[in-house]
């Protein structure tokens, strides 16, 4: 079936450092990708997202790009704050073998703490 | 406008105990409604979904148990809840194939 696979870290950076989480899928047909951020003790938030290849997607000076050659979406930021501090989901949403049965289907979460 | 409610938001439940958590999406009509699980320390986990009333679809096999009894309500439930059911539990609508909303989520204990 559908899968994302993305880098379970923890990852823990500095603040102004360079992020990468790496985020690759399996899906027939071409999905669209996104990517959630949980803060702590909060719900799922919708971080940005992209519905066909080459389009890129970006919000908070977060971005990813959907590479259909490699099938990946990794997620990126120039320069991260202590309030990036959170869980990040990669996501995707496949459409199934009947008609109306789309499923999203997440990572596993990858857990960022910035330090001042 | 399009919404979709959760509740309770915590709840802290005995083992034994049955649950019940319910979700609700306002402002459409056959909507594919979808439970998720998230462990602590782990990711989402999708339990059921449904394509519309009395329809269910179950991804893991588990002591839990979801209905589907209009249109835009979706019921999680459980009859003897375990420790192991403990999570954060989160309802989701999909639109099309583009777009997810969100309820704010569960925090169940079971103690």
């Amino acid at each position: 079936g559908d899968s994302v696979t993305q880098m379970e870290g923890p990852v823990t950076l500095s603040e102004e450092a360079f992020l990468t989480i790496n985020c690759t899928y399996t899906a027939t047909g071409y999905p669209s990708l996104f990517w959630y951020v949980q803060y702590p003790g909060e719900g799922l938030q919708l971080l940005l997202k992209a519905t066909k290849a080459d389009d890129k997607g970006s919000n908070k000076g977060f971005e990813a790009t959907y590479r259909k050659e490699t099938t990946s979406f990794h997620l990126e930021k120039g320069s991260v704050q202590v309030s990036d501090s959170a869980v990040y989901f990669c996501a995707l949403i496949s459409r199934g073998t009947q008609g109306g049965s789309e499923k999203l289907v997440f990572g596993k979460g990858t857990k960022l703490t910035v330090n001042p | 406008s399009q919404t979709i409610h959760q509740w309770p938001a915590t709840l802290v439940q005995p083992v034994g105990s049955p649950l019940s958590l319910e979700c609700t999406v306002e402002g459409t009509s056959n909507p594919n409604l979808y439970w998720y699980r998230q462990a602590a320390g782990r990711g989402l986990q999708l339990l059921f979904y449904s394509v519309g009333i009395g329809q269910i679809s179950s991804e893991v096999p588990q002591n839990l148990s979801a209905s589907r009894p209009q249109d835009r309500q979706f019921i999680l439930s459980s009859k003897k809840l375990l420790l192991s059911d403990s999570g954060f539990y989160l309802c989701a609508w999909i639109r099309g194939s583009t777009e997810a909303f969100f309820g704010q989520g569960t925090r169940l204990t079971v103690v």
